[in-house]
């Protein structure tokens, strides 16, 4: 079983701080990461994708990846109430995983006025 | 960016009746298209895989004959839950990727919300 763990949270910031979510996941041959953003009864939405290891950043969203020690993040500039949300972690399983993603259960992130 | 769609978006029926849940994608050809189904408050769980001309690959625990899954097509894949029960009520959820060798994402559909009663 290929596993992706994120901490459920809720994670609390206030407006206008970073936010810090981190995901790790247990298939070493996993190349591609991505970031989901899924608001209450609506499905996840795409926002940041990465498959070296560094930083990738757009606009307030900075994903990082660490393939050695198997982590993901994702920091959130400047959040606004508008970046409350549960952000779930993707990470595309290999050639005998049928290339599907496995995603973690997600981090619900309360930006607080 | 891609789009891809699900229709219907919401469906409420009586208990026996089968359901079909359609997804496709726009503005690409998609060779593999995935189901997933979520619970309230919980994560999103793979049902199966659907390639296109081929026969669907299923999740351990996800009974085929009761989710049958047809994908004709390049750009359609569908989804029927047959004698559906309200056990089954949840959110349905397809997404369609360019195929298994590539690297990039998944797009979502919007979700059909099923409520069996």
């Amino acid at each position: 079983q290929k596993e992706v763990e994120q901490n459920s949270g809720p994670l609390s910031v206030p407006e206008g701080a970073i936010a810090s979510l981190n995901c790790t996941y247990s298939d070493r041959g996993s190349q591609s990461f991505f970031w989901y953003r899924q608001y209450s009864g609506k499905s996840p939405e795409l926002i940041m994708s990465i498959y070296s290891n560094g930083d990738k950043e757009d606009g307030r969203f900075t994903a990082q990846l660490n393939k050695a020690s198997q982590y993901v993040s994702l920091l959130i500039r400047d959040s606004q109430p508008s970046d409350s949300a549960t952000y779930l972690c993707a990470v595309r399983g290999g050639r005998n995983s049928g290339y599907a993603l496995n995603f973690g259960k997600g981090t619900s992130l309360l930006v607080t006025p | 960016g891609a789009v891809v769609s699900q229709h219907p978006s919401w469906v409420i029926c009586k208990s026996g009746t089968s359901v079909k849940i359609e997804c496709r994608s726009l503005d690409f050809q998609a060779t593999t298209m995935f189901w997933y189904r979520q619970f309230p408050k919980q994560s999103l769980m793979l049902m199966a895989t659907s390639n296109e001309g081929s026969k669907a690959t299923y999740e351990q625990g996800v009974e085929k004959d009761k989710f049958l899954i047809n994908h004709a097509s390049l750009t359609l894949s569908t989804l029927t839950v047959t004698s559906a029960h309200p056990e089954d009520s949840s959110f349905y959820i397809c997404s369609a990727g360019a195929g298994p060798y590539s690297n990039q994402p998944q797009h979502f559909g919007d979700g059909t919300r099923l409520s069996i009663l």
